[in-house]
């Protein structure tokens, strides 16, 4: 079975700063997908970025982007800029290489501060 | 494509009483996913359905709750006989492709006093 651990439970930053999130997984598979979602106070679960195993270049949208690291089984995410509509929880998921079991993270409560 | 949804958005019960949750996946995803979430546990999957068949209900906590997929459009949870400690948001996620993200509903709040 896989687990998601985000180590850190709650973290603020300064809008126009930049914040890391941390995530580590635990799998036996060699190929298989990570995703981050966001989730605002509206509850609502919006994906932020998705990431291949195989694919060894970083995956980026816009102000969000992530540093995988395959050997070390890490994938953090990096808020650049960030805005007060960047306050959320973040969830950072595994989905198994046959793409039927998404596991997730126990998630890291962002705020943004003005 | 109007995306996962659900109904309702809350729900208030009594204990002892019977919950329907309702979803409809978007048209053409085959996996469709039931998630629980709380505080305490954060996401837990209950359930999925692959082709309107269950595959995995592992993570159904107990015989009070079951779902169903009669087509490729509709699925329900229910809880039966509901209790407090089943007060929680429940979320509907479907995917297509192996590999794609899941897609949520916006959940159901249920409160059950």
């Amino acid at each position: 079975a896989q687990t998601v651990t985000q180590s850190q439970p709650e973290m603020s930053v300064q809008e126009a700063e930049t914040v890391t999130l941390s995530c580590t997984y635990d799998t036996s598979e060699s190929n298989y997908y990570l995703f981050w979602y966001k989730q605002p106070p509206s509850r609502q679960m919006i994906l932020v970025i998705r990431q291949e195993a195989y694919k060894q270049q970083n995956a980026t949208e816009n102000r969000f982007s992530v540093n995988f690291q395959k050997a070390a089984k890490s994938f953090s995410l990096k808020i650049s800029d960030s805005q007060l509509g960047d306050t959320a929880m973040y969830f950072c998921a595994f989905l198994n290489n046959a793409g039927n079991m998404l596991t997730f993270g126990g998630g890291t409560r962002l705020m943004v501060k003005p | 494509d109007a995306g996962v949804i659900q109904s309702p958005r809350h729900e208030v019960t009594e204990m002892g009483q019977e919950v329907t949750l309702r979803c409809k996946p978007i048209s053409g995803h085959d996996y469709l996913f039931w998630y629980r979430q709380t505080m305490m546990r954060g996401l837990e999957l209950l359930i999925y359905f692959n082709n309107n068949v269950p595959i995995d209900d592992s993570g159904m906590p107990e015989d009070r709750f079951s779902a169903k997929m009669p087509n490729a459009s509709f699925s329900t949870l229910k809880i039966q006989p509901s209790e407090p400690r089943d007060s929680a948001v429940y979320f509907c996620a479907s995917t297509g492709l192996r590999g794609s993200p899941l897609h949520f509903g916006n959940g159901t709040r249920l409160t059950v006093t």
